[in-house]
């Protein structure tokens, strides 16, 4: 079983759209969750930023975190055709990183 | 602050060529880092430097070694490449190990025909 899992998509949604972006992972170790942004012919860039369980919101971005499911959650509201790329998450703990597959994302305008 | 930057951008080399990708950071990190990234696999780690005069093996070292040459400098050598290791390569960056944001360069795409 992998560490993490992340659907590669990839997914089409028309402009305005909320966007879903889930990954899920094995090890509880894993104390820190992150979403990382990659447009097309660049390196990852990072979005999101979460310690605990819950919810934490910036602007249109919401990530959510589930350690009881380890599940974590990407939210993405009023889409805009610049939020199409690929959403990378990532996990760490002590002395561990890992980053999932990505999802693209392709908005319609 | 120019971040991460990475030379060359592109490169095309033939089977049983050698090749040393560059990677240097401004902003004075002590861990840096070295991924693959091909599709459907996601980033995946080669090689990393947790401070300067260190080295370890990540997942995929195989085929590669690094140096630390400094602590802005990191290089990634293939010593006589294969086409498996065409690939877009990327070098990163970090305050420390462990749960840090890890500041990525450009990337370097390699063609190994």
């Amino acid at each position: 079983q992998k560490e993490v899992e992340q659907d590669p998509g990839p997914l089409s949604v028309p402009e305005g759209a909320i966007v879903s972006l889930n990954c899920t992972y094995s090890n509880s170790a894993f104390q820190y969750f992150m979403w990382y942004r990659q447009y097309s012919r660049k390196g990852p860039e990072l979005l999101m930023y979460t310690y605990s369980s819950g919810n934490k919101e910036d602007g249109r971005f919401t990530a959510q975190v589930d350690k009881s499911s380890k599940y974590i959650s990407l939210f993405i509201r009023d889409s805009q055709p610049s939020d199409s790329a690929t959403y990378l998450c990532a996990l760490s703990g002590t002395y561990k990183y890992i980053f999932g597959t990505g999802t693209r994302l392709k908005v319609l305008a | 602050n120019a971040g991460v930057t990475q030379t060359p951008k592109f490169q095309v080399l033939k089977t049983g060529q050698s090749m040393t990708l560059q990677c240097a950071q401004d902003m004075n990190h002590n861990s840096m880092y070295w991924y693959r990234q091909d599709p459907g696999m996601g980033l995946r780690l080669i090689y990393y430097s947790a401070s300067e005069g260190t080295t370890d093996k990540g997942e995929v070292p195989n085929g590669y070694n690094v140096s630390r040459l400094n602590k802005r400098e990191f290089s990634l050598r293939l010593e006589s490449a294969a086409p498996s290791q065409t690939s877009v390569y990327f070098c990163a960056s970090s305050e420390s190990e462990g749960y840090n944001e890890q500041f990525f360069g450009p990337g370097t795409r390699l063609t190994v025909l």
